[in-house]
């Protein structure tokens, strides 16, 4: 089993559209948790951040579920510069990050 | 603009070329990696340093050699690569890898061609 699981899409959504992703993770020891955003041909930027108690960035929402080590990633309002690579990051217990396959996203007009 | 500059940005060398990829960060990070990223997949952790000293190989082949001259820079030295190992090369930092819940910063990457 990989220790870090996306579905990796792709995600076709028209602007506008509310979209999320999905992740799970094995290892329950871990106490850290990301979303990067890759554009194509890019490096990985980090877009958030995940807390226990969930947390908002504008039209961006992240969930984590410890008892089930899921965590989610919500996108509300899709812009077309919303497409990107979408990657779930979960630290191991020594804080070495572990990366999901990633979720491809492409917004249309 | 990333605070973790990598050079070069593209570089094509044949296999019994040495070269060197260069990184490169002020943040007063003392956690810095190195990754290797092929098309369409996730980038796999090569090399991490803490505190200037190697902590982690991956089980990397020898044809690849890190060296941390100091906690601002890592080097990726490249001897007698294989045409699979083109890929991208990232590079990044963190804080301090003893800490949780401290995200990497990457660089641009270095697009390396094997021919």
């Amino acid at each position: 089993r990989k220790e870090v699981e996306q579905d990796p899409g792709p995600f076709n959504v028209p602007e506008g559209a509310t979209v999320a992703f999905n992740c799970t993770y094995s290892n329950s020891a871990s106490q850290s948790f990301f979303w990067y955003r890759q554009d194509c041909r890019k490096e990985p930027k980090l877009l958030m951040s995940v807390y226990s108690s969930g947390n908002e960035d504008g039209r961006f929402t992240a969930q984590l579920n410890r008892a089930s080590q899921y965590i989610s990633l919500l996108i509300r309002d899709s812009k077309l510069s919303d497409s990107a690579t979408y990657l779930c990051v979960v630290n191991s217990p020594n804080n070495d990050m572990r990366f999901g396959a990633g979720t491809r996203l492409t917004v249309k007009p | 603009d990333t605070e973790v500059t990598q050079t070069p940005k593209h570089l094509v060398m044949g296999m019994t070329n040495k070269k060197s990829l260069k990184c490169e960060q002020h943040m007063g990070h003392r956690a810095m990696y190195w990754y290797k990223q092929k098309a369409k997949k996730p980038p796999e952790l090569m090399f991490v340093y803490s505190y200037e000293k190697l902590s982690i190989n991956e089980s990397v082949p020898s044809r690849f050699s890190p060296e941390c001259p100091n906690s601002s820079l890592l080097n990726l030295h490249l001897h007698a690569l294989q045409p699979e190992d083109s890929a991208l090369y990232l590079c990044a930092s963190s804080q301090d890898r003893g800490v949780s819940n401290q995200p990497q910063h990457f660089g641009d990457g270095t697009r390396l061609s094997i021919l």
